[in-house]
C-alpha cells in the first residue's frame, strides 16, 4: 500500500487565491520531508526540505514567502502556494525518506486560472 | 552543475519487445544512480539503483549498469509487458539513497501495446 499520501490530487483555483497541499507519511515518522515541482516535459526539481518543528530549507531560487511549508507533526507536512498565479501551475510532489530509499506521494496538480 | 538527460518519449513498444531507455549524466565525483518508475495515479517508486562504477542494478526484469566511462545508466528489459507502461525517471544523488537531493531527468513515458 501507499507509504506517502498527498491531498488533493487535483486543484483548480483562481489567480490571487492560496492553495494548501498536504503530504502525509503513512508508514514512517518523518522528521524530514521533501517537496518537488515538475513542469510539463521537465525534470522534478527539489523546492525545499521540510523540517519537523523548525523552518524549512529552501533551494536556491525558490521564494519562501510564495511557497509556505509547515511541518507540524512527524506525519504531516503542508505546502501552501500563496497568492497563486498561472505561472505557479505545476505538479507538486512530496517525498519521505525511508530505509535506504525515498518514498513519493502521488503528486498534486495545481492549475491556476 | 550536475544534470541528467533521458531520451525523449513517448516510447511505444509491442508486448515482449526489448526496451532501452537511455540516460546520461553530468556530475562531479562519483554519484549514486537511480531509476524511478511512476505508474498511472501513483507516486514514484524506486525501481533500481547502483552506487558505484560497473555496478548493475536490477529489479522486476529491468537492468541498468553504471558506466562511468560513458557517464551512462541505460535502462533495459528483455521483454516488456503491458503492465510496464509508466513514466520512468533517471536520477542521481551524491548523498545516501534516501536523501532528498536527487537530480532527475525529465522522465520517459513508456507505452506497451498488447
Amino acid at each position: 500500500g501507499a507509504v506517502v499520501s498527498q491531498h488533493p490530487s487535483w486543484v483548480i483555483c483562481k489567480s490571487g487565491t492560496s492553495v494548501k497541499i498536504e503530504c502525509r507519511s503513512l508508514d514512517f515518522q518523518a522528521t524530514t520531508m521533501f517537496w518537488y515541482r515538475q513542469f510539463p516535459k521537465q525534470s522534478l526539481m527539489l523546492m525545499a526540505t521540510s523540517n519537523e518543528g523548525s523552518k524549512a530549507t529552501y533551494e536556491q531560487g525558490v521564494e519562501k514567502d510564495k511557497f509556505l511549508i509547515n511541518h507540524a507533526s512527524l506525519t504531516l507536512s503542508t505546502l501552501t502556494v500563496t497568492s497563486a498565479h498561472p505561472e505557479d501551475s505545476s505538479f507538486y510532489i512530496c517525498s519521505v525518506p525511508g530505509t535506504g530509499e525515498l518514498f513519493f506521494g502521488e503528486g498534486s496538480r495545481l492549475t491556476v486560472l | 552543475g550536475d544534470s541528467v538527460t533521458q531520451m525523449e518519449g513517448p516510447v511505444t513498444l509491442s508486448e515482449e519487445a526489448f526496451l532501452t531507455i537511455n540516460c546520461t549524466y553530468t556530475a562531479t565525483g562519483y554519484p549514486s544512480l537511480f531509476w524511478y518508475v511512476q505508474y498511472p495515479g501513483e507516486g514514484l517508486q524506486l525501481l533500481l539503483k547502483a552506487t558505484k562504477a560497473d555496478d548493475k542494478g536490477s529489479n522486476k526484469g529491468f537492468e541498468a549498469t553504471y558506466r562511468k566511462e560513458t557517464t551512462s545508466f541505460h535502462l533495459e528489459k528483455g521483454s516488456v509487458q503491458v503492465s510496464d507502461s509508466a513514466v520512468y525517471f533517471c536520477a542521481l544523488s551524491h548523498g545516501s539513497s534516501n536523501t532528498g537531493k536527487l537530480i532527475f531527468g525529465q522522465g520517459t513515458t513508456l507505452q506497451v501495446k498488447p
